[in-house]
């Protein structure tokens, strides 16, 4: 079966400081990867998503930025940290293959603070 | 452009009631997919259902059952008899093709409260 990871669980971080958060899907291959972020008492908005290694889409324009360096791996970071970043970021992934709009399997997120 | 409502921020109800969750979505797409997820305080996202755009028909699965239609672009979910561990944030959303791939949007989310 399938299963996806995301470390670490909590982190607080002063502001201008480094972020890299990872996440590994385990029991398939080629998966299409995306990263969200929720901010409390709100919905979910897309930042990342990558269709494969190396492939990275972006959504919405901001200082993070997002890598797939191996086919179930995937990375967000961040350069230097702004308060706004402070949420809860989730990672997903979906089948690749057919026609898509497959369910998404959400790994069970990051909650970052930014101070 | 797509988009999913999801009109009712919060809702509370005694344990036992029935309790329906509104979703309407937009898109120009003729396919599209439909789906529920609910987050339960733990924050992690887990699926519920999936529908396509051609398949109407209605779903019952336990206590869960959901309305698709067309004709008024709603996907509603109703939980019958409701328990405690019904207590989470349930969201809808709405997948349509685009260049590259198929792009998923999230409603704002329905935050249900049960209480015992």
């Amino acid at each position: 079966s399938q299963t996806i990871h995301q470390w670490p669980a909590t982190l607080v971080q002063p502001v201008g400081s480094p972020l890299s958060l990872e996440c590994t899907v385990e029991g398939t291959s080629n998966p299409n990867l995306y990263w969200y972020r929720q901010a409390a008492g709100r919905g979910l908005q897309l930042l990342f998503y990558s269709v494969g290694i190396g492939q990275i889409s972006s959504e919405v324009p901001q200082n993070l930025s997002a890598s797939r360096p191996q086919d179930r791996q995937f990375i967000l970071s961040s350069k230097k940290l702004l308060l706004s970043d402070s949420g809860f970021y989730l990672c997903a992934w979906t089948k690749g293959v057919g026609r898509g709009g497959y369910e998404q399997y959400f790994g069970p997120g990051t909650r970052l603070t930014v101070t | 452009a797509q988009k999913v409502t999801q009109a009712q921020t919060e809702i509370s109800v005694v344990e036992k009631e029935d309790v329906t969750l509104d979703c309407v979505y937009e898109t120009r797409d003729t396919t599209y997919y439909l789906f529920w997820y609910k987050q339960p305080p733990s924050g992690e996202l887990v699926f519920l259902i999936r529908r396509n755009s051609f398949d109407e028909q209605n779903e019952i699965s336990g206590r869960y059952s959901w309305n698709f239609q067309k004709s008024t672009s709603s996907f509603n979910f109703t939980i019958t008899a409701s328990q405690v561990v019904d207590s989470a944030v349930y969201f809808c959303a709405l997948s349509e093709l685009y260049t590259g791939g198929f792009k998923t949007i999230f409603g704002a989310g329905t935050r249900l409260f049960v209480k015992a």
